[in-house]
């Protein structure tokens, strides 16, 4: 089964400063996805990035860009140009991509970001 | 943009009551989601849900949900008798199938259900 760890109960960051979230996975396939969420305190689950395994090239949104790196294992999400609206618990999930793979989201237990004015 | 919508947003039972979540998935997507987190921990996924029957369940899933898909918008979970840990915030979300699901699972608002 696979697994998803978020390291980091809680960060803070100042306003206007940069900070990353670390995820790492346990998986056997080759093939999945990974995303990451955001949930304000409204509890909203709100997609932030995704990334496919097959792509070597990292993805951004924006402020939002993540290190994907495979053999590791590793899937960081970076938050630039820190907002006070960042401030939210970020979940990272995985998800098979194979055929006949599950669909359905494996979450970590998610990193509490705060964000400092 | 096209939402997941969810109704109620709270609701409170007594325990061994019945309760029906309520959700409206994006119109062209084809999966459906049942998933829950109570208070403090992580979102765990319950259900799934293509082609009118359930593709996978969990193993919190049992006989006492059930989910349905009774006309072409909503898609709901029932809860038959509550007890009090099924205290929780139930969220409903949608995909598209296959390939197209990379794009991500889309979350409704979410019900936050007491059971007292």
């Amino acid at each position: 089964a696979q697994t998803v760890t978020q390291s980091q109960p809680e960060m803070s960051v100042q306003e206007a400063e940069t900070v990353t979230l670390s995820c790492t996975y346990d998986t056997s396939e080759s093939d999945y996805y990974l995303f990451w969420y955001k949930q304000p305190p409204s509890r909203q689950m709100i997609l932030v990035i995704r990334q496919e395994a097959y792509k070597q090239q990292n993805a951004t949104e924006n402020r939002f860009s993540v290190n994907f790196q495979k053999a590791a294992k590793s899937f960081s999400l970076k938050i630039s140009d820190s907002q006070l609206g960042d401030a939210a618990m970020y979940f990272c999930a995985y998800r098979s991509a194979g055929q006949g793979g599950s669909e359905k989201l494996v979450f970590g237990k998610g990193t509490k970001l705060t964000v400092n004015p | 943009e096209p939402e997941v919508t969810q109704t109620p947003s709270h609701q409170v039972t007594q325990m061994g009551q019945e309760v029906i979540l309520r959700c409206v998935p994006i119109s062209n997507h084809l999966y459906f989601y049942w998933y829950r987190q109570i208070l403090g921990q992580k979102v765990e996924f319950l259900v799934s849900f293509y082609n009118n029957e359930i593709s996978e369940k969990s193993e919190i899933f049992d006989d006492q949900f059930s989910v349905e898909r009774p006309d072409g918008s909503n898609f709901t979970l029932k809860i038959r008798s509550t007890k009090l840990e099924d205290s929780a915030m139930y969220f409903c979300a949608s995909s598209l199938p296959g390939l197209a699901g990379a794009s991500g699972q889309f979350f409704g608002p979410g019900t936050r259900l007491t059971v007292l």
